[in-house]
């Protein structure tokens, strides 16, 4: 699986778009680049993938370059429960295979 | 909430004791998957199965073992615990399906005194 880069942290004012981004510049054409994110210390939870186009879902929109080389994921109104560390991974689908976590970026939600 | 349970939450021992800890996966999901993350070492792969068979291993201990049954629940064994052993362990499954997203479980906090 593709190394992802991703900022050690990062602040975002409650009610504003939180932007997080992540550098996947070795990345292969199967691989999709997944979020996750862990409040605290509670289980990771999955936030969004994709491939190449540009997915949004209740959570979430992921933003891929056309080069695929780097993603942003975005939260359109962060509240203070969206406190947490995000991680992205890049990873080829279907194989089943494991999840490799990096170090993520730690997003401070602040009043 | 994910749909994987995970038992028990919070569990503390004693060093060279032997704990078991438990996972049910969604309901449909084949694959388990189990991860431990400490505070030094982040989230790290220790093991998969799918439908009762291992399918991938990482960089899980000789004094680890898992298993998955018939129900397709999975235990994971830890054995002549060490200090170093204390971490959260997650499992979390999926189907294989078309997405092969993995859903993650609440975890079990372990604490070797």
């Amino acid at each position: 699986d593709a190394k992802t880069t991703q900022p050690p942290s990062m602040d975002c004012a409650e009610g504003r778009a939180a932007n997080l981004p992540c550098n996947h510049s070795t990345i292969s054409g199967n691989e999709y680049v997944y979020w996750y994110r862990q409040i605290h210390s509670q289980g990771p939870q999955y936030i969004i993938h994709g491939l190449k186009n540009n997915e949004t879902n209740e959570m979430a929109s992921l933003i891929i370059t056309e080069d695929r080389k780097s993603s942003t994921l975005i939260l359109p109104h962060a509240t203070l429960r969206d406190t947490a560390v995000y991680y992205c991974i890049v990873r080829v689908n279907n194989a089943g295979n494991m999840l490799t976590f990096g170090g993520g970026t730690r997003l401070m939600v602040k009043p | 909430d994910s749909g994987v349970t995970q038992t028990p939450k919070h569990l503390i021992t004693a060093t060279g004791q032997r704990v078991t800890l438990r996972c049910s996966p969604r309901s449909g999901d084949l694959s388990v998957y189990w991860y431990q993350q400490s505070l030094d070492q982040g989230l790290q792969f220790l093991i998969q199965y799918y439908n009762g068979e291992e399918r991938a291993k990482g960089n899980i201990l000789e004094r680890f073992s898992a298993q998955q049954f018939p129900d397709l629940h999975s235990e994971l064994n830890l054995s002549s615990l060490e200090l170093g052993d204390s971490a959260l362990y997650f499992c979390a499954s999926n189907s294989q399906g078309s997405t092969d997203t993995q859903y993650f479980g609440p975890g079990t906090r372990l604490t070797v005194l």
